[in-house]
């Protein structure tokens, strides 16, 4: 049973270009979350998706960033003209339902984003 | 605004020792406390959990502790070994909610 699959594990970017990073959940769950995480810091709650729809995007910057999680695919996170700051790990999770009787969420391995 | 403070920032354990970390929160309407383990270059993975209702749930050598006066909680390691070197972060969710609240994370390294 596949766990979270995110790509790609590494990318870089000048600044100014676009980032795309995916993510597919597990098996059988429909709620995705992304997480960012900067270095010597704890995860930071950006956006929850469920299928076709964003539930809750609070703590995704307002202008750049985007995600989705389409019907059919992979969710991802889009970040437009990035800049150095952005450089970071995003981390996607997933999990079968939201809260419930142990909200676990289930994380990949990560993207790790360096914009030069 | 900080909401879950984690320390020490960085750990250092002789093997068979027992490592604790700690973290304290400022929300009352948390009322589950997970603890995450992260290896280089991979994601975090949950460890362990507990709900207020309880003052202290064991998993095999880990342990959480939670006091709910003092809004804080904290992990045991016992018997600590060279494979648990990783970092730990504590997080903190409120009731019906998904947005977890992460510590900064505590660096342990557990040296033979």
């Amino acid at each position: 049973n596949a766990g979270v699959m995110q790509n790609p594990r590494h990318l870089v970017r000048r600044r100014g270009q676009e980032a795309r990073l995916r993510c597919s959940p597990m098996k059988g769950h429909s709620h995705v979350y992304w997480y960012r995480q900067l270095p010597e810091e704890g995860l930071k709650f950006m956006v929850y998706l469920q299928k076709e729809n964003i539930i809750d995007e609070s703590g995704m910057p307002k202008e750049r960033f985007s995600a989705e999680f389409p019907k059919e695919g992979p969710s991802i996170l889009r970040i437009q003209q990035v800049v150095r700051g952005d450089s970071a790990a995003y981390f996607c999770a997933s999990s079968p339902r939201t809260g419930g009787d142990t909200g676990e969420l289930f994380f990949g391995e990560g993207s790790r984003l360096t914009v030069l | 605004q900080q909401q879950v403070k984690q320390s020490p920032q960085s750990l250092i354990v002789q093997k068979g020792g027992i490592s604790i970390i700690n973290c304290a929160y400022e929300n009352t309407a948390f009322d589950y406390f997970p603890w995450y383990q992260q290896f280089p270059g991979k994601g975090p993975a949950l460890l362990i959990a507990i709900r207020p209702d309880v003052s202290e749930k064991k998993e095999g050598r880990f342990t959480i502790s939670f006091n709910k006066s003092a809004k804080q909680f904290s992990l045991h390691i016992m018997d600590s070994q060279p494979g648990d070197s990783a970092t730990y972060f504590c997080a903190a969710r409120g009731a019906g909610s998904y947005q977890l609240t992460f510590g900064k994370g505590t660096k342990l390294s557990v040296i033979p």
